[in-house]
């Protein structure tokens, strides 16, 4: 009975590199929700999908930021061209058909250096 | 947008005391949610609060949907040092639609 699954946990890119940050929802779960956290701050939304559907982008940067979720594999965010006010952490959340409660991962820590 | 206030922003209390911590909105949600995240982890559900004046308790932890359906409150009874993290307040107003959350309260628990 997996929770919601990232990976990597931690990831260290240079400036100007690319970034791919994964997420398997839980089981059952077809939404998937990606948040942005900077130090001391909370959860800023980002884009909300469903399979192979972006549905809600409205919090996603216009440039360099993309996600997806495919039918088959885990959801993926995509920053292209790394800066350093891209370090953050990001979380996954997953959802139920229909479901108001979000459960999330663990994150992963982005560093860019 | 819409957006939540949580407060107090941070608190230090002695292990064993009670706590209280509340979140307002400048519009209504449908259901409340409280999270809790420890250091360096994700957010983990504690509560969800789905319809106006609910009082719902989950072990030490009660929390309650305001009967304006612009604000909840977390209390957490006899706290233990475990209880030291973030706690975050979020709402929406229908399934599958993305959650609007606080800036949180850090709990800090002196033993």
């Amino acid at each position: 009975n997996a929770g919601v699954m990232q990976n990597p946990r931690h990831l260290v890119r240079r400036r100007g590199q690319e970034a791919r940050l994964r997420c398997s929802p839980m089981k059952g779960h077809s939404h998937v929700y990606w948040y942005r956290q900077l130090p001391e701050e909370g959860l800023k939304f980002m884009v909300y999908l469903q399979k192979e559907n972006i549905i809600d982008e409205s919090g996603m940067p216009k440039e360099r930021f993309s996600a997806e979720f495919p039918k088959e594999g885990p959801s993926i965010l995509r920053i292209q061209q790394v800066v350093r006010g891209d370090s953050a952490a990001y979380f996954c959340a997953s959802s139920s058909p229909g479901g108001v409660e979000a459960f999330f991962g663990q994150g992963t820590r982005l560093t860019v250096v | 947008g819409q957006q939540l206030n949580q407060s107090p922003q941070s608190m230090f209390i002695q292990e064993g005391e009670d706590v209280s911590m509340n979140c307002t909105s400048s519009s209504i949600f449908n259901t409340w949610l409280w999270y809790k995240q420890d250091p360096g982890e994700g957010p983990v559900l504690l509560i969800a609060l789905y319809k106006a004046g609910e009082l719902t308790s989950n072990g030490r932890l009660t929390a309650q949907f305001g009967i304006t359906r612009k604000d909840s409150f977390l209390n957490i009874s006899a706290s233990i040092p475990s209880d030291v993290g973030i706690y975050f307040c979020a709402g929406t107003n229908s399934g599958n639609t993305p959650l609007v959350f606080g800036k949180g309260t850090r709990l800090s628990v002196i033993a």
